[in-house]
């Protein structure tokens, strides 16, 4: 993977559904993989910095893994609600310069 | 504590004529990075920059582009004779001084029409 990719493109489900979605990343000079969430018309809004192989995080019903060695790391959202809609973004941080290398999103709506 | 700044929020030019965008990081960073969202495309690295030094520029277009983060003030990211092909959201993140793994936190955008 030269890239980074996330899966799907775009996400509809119902309010309270559960949901995951996949970010795959280059795994050569891995040093962090960052998750955004993205709601129209405001700034990217910092989820998650994740830098470990097996790392977890959560945050109230949102929550990340990461598999530095595949390259790849998912975001689960559980009990999904009106609000968590939005795109999520995530980066990989491939170089000790701070640059983060944006995947397309994935844009998730949730129908109450 | 007022988080990372941009001004304008929407700028409109001509062609051939100049674009300054400027950036505010949130209080206590020193770090200044710039990424741009073409249409219907996701967000571009573009430079990274410390206070009065440019760290990694791989992501900016060779000719008409420039950034800059003085020692007082904001960023700048100066778009010289833009072309149609400049119209995109820019935006600016901003982080602390202490390593590269840490959370950007990202201003409103700069949302750039050349007519």
């Amino acid at each position: 993977i030269l890239n980074v990719e996330q899966s799907p493109q775009s996400l509809h489900v119902q309010e309270g559904d559960s949901t995951n979605f996949t970010c795959s990343f280059p795994s050569s000079n891995f040093y962090a993989l960052h998750w955004y969430r993205w709601e129209t018309a405001k700034s990217p809004e910092a989820l998650f910095v994740m830098t470990l192989n097996g790392d977890e995080k959560k945050k109230g019903r949102i929550s990340a893994t990461l598999n530095t060695k595949e390259g790849y790391s998912y975001l689960y959202i559980k009990g999904s609600q009106p609000e968590d809609s939005a795109t999520y973004l995530c980066a990989s941080g491939s170089s000790n310069t701070g640059k983060l290398i944006f995947g397309q999103g994935t844009t998730l709506q949730v129908k109450p | 504590n007022a988080g990372v700044m941009q001004n304008p929020r929407h700028l409109v030019r001509r062609r051939g004529q100049e674009a300054r965008l400027r950036c505010s990081p949130m209080k206590g960073h020193s770090h200044v990075y710039w990424y741009r969202q073409l249409p219907e495309e996701g967000l571009k690295f573009m430079v990274y920059l410390q206070k009065e030094n440019i760290i990694d520029e791989s992501g900016m277009p060779k000719e008409r582009f420039s950034a800059e983060f003085p020692k007082e003030g904001p960023s700048i990211l100066r778009i010289q004779q833009v072309v149609r092909g400049d119209s995109a959201a820019y935006f600016c993140a901003s982080s602390p001084p202490w390593g590269n793994q840490v959370e950007q936190f990202f201003g409103p955008g700069t949302r750039l029409t050349v007519l």
